[in-house]
């Protein structure tokens, strides 16, 4: 059974930093993207970050170009968001997602999603 | 980037009604369209990908067509566990767009 896991979630101030995981399981991690989605609340999604199975591409959304970095490791099955410079437009629950793979030809997007972990910014 | 809008924002609809979400793309994505729903409290879940290939385990009632730039979920048959909030997303490069959702809801 195909499991992810977020945690890291919390109160943070202002420009402060935070990182989030998430733990797979139930898959071969190294087989596919990742991605981070988030929500803010009352709000729709917004995909935030993807990075490539082997780590060698990532990708953001303009909104946090320069302050946010995706990680994994492929030893551990982890997905890591380190997030810098917080603001209160980053509030919301954010989302890791299992993402493409290029292993099979179903061309499925975000097939398997964690239950989120809330991230709040606020002094 | 590619902005994806979604019609209506809220669709106000009776079990067993046949209901349509429409997505538009401002460029081609095609067949990268995918849509999912979410319910309060809970994570999205893959309805379609591919823009018309329904996703396993998901009930035959929801379909997926369009192509391009224009894309419609249509839901044969409401049901009373139908009622949420849907999505599409492109996935036609690697980063990635969601709509801005559709709450379908009880008339």
């Amino acid at each position: 059974e195909v499991q992810l896991v977020e945690s890291g979630g919390d109160l943070v101030q202002p420009g402060g930093s935070l990182t989030l995981s998430c733990v797979a399981s139930g898959f071969i991690f190294s087989d596919y993207w990742m991605s981070w989605v988030r929500q803010a609340p009352g709000q729709g999604l917004q995909w935030v970050a993807n990075i490539k199975p082997d780590g060698s591409e990532k990708n953001y959304v303009d909104s946090v170009k320069g302050r946010f970095t995706i990680s994994r490791d492929n030893a551990d099955k982890s997905l890591y968001l380190q997030m810098n410079s917080l603001t209160a437009d980053d509030t919301a629950v954010y989302y890791c997602a299992r993402d493409w793979t290029d292993t099979d030809s179903s061309g499925r997007p975000n097939d398997y999603w964690g239950r989120g972990s809330l991230v709040t910014v606020s002094s | 980037d590619v902005q994806m809008t979604q019609s209506p924002s809220t669709l106000s609809a009776s079990v067993g009604d046949r209901v349509t979400i429409t997505c538009r793309a401002s460029q081609s994505v095609s067949p990268w369209l995918a849509w999912y729903q979410q319910k309060p409290g809970r994570a999205p879940k893959l309805l379609i990908y591919k823009a018309s290939t329904l996703e396993s385990g998901v009930p035959s009632r929801f379909s997926g067509s369009g192509s391009g730039t224009e894309f419609t979920l249509t839901i044969s048959s409401l049901q009373p566990e139908d009622f949420a909030t849907y999505y599409c997303q492109r996935y036609n490069t690697p980063s990635r767009t969601f709509g801005q959702g559709t709450e379908v809801e009880l008339k």
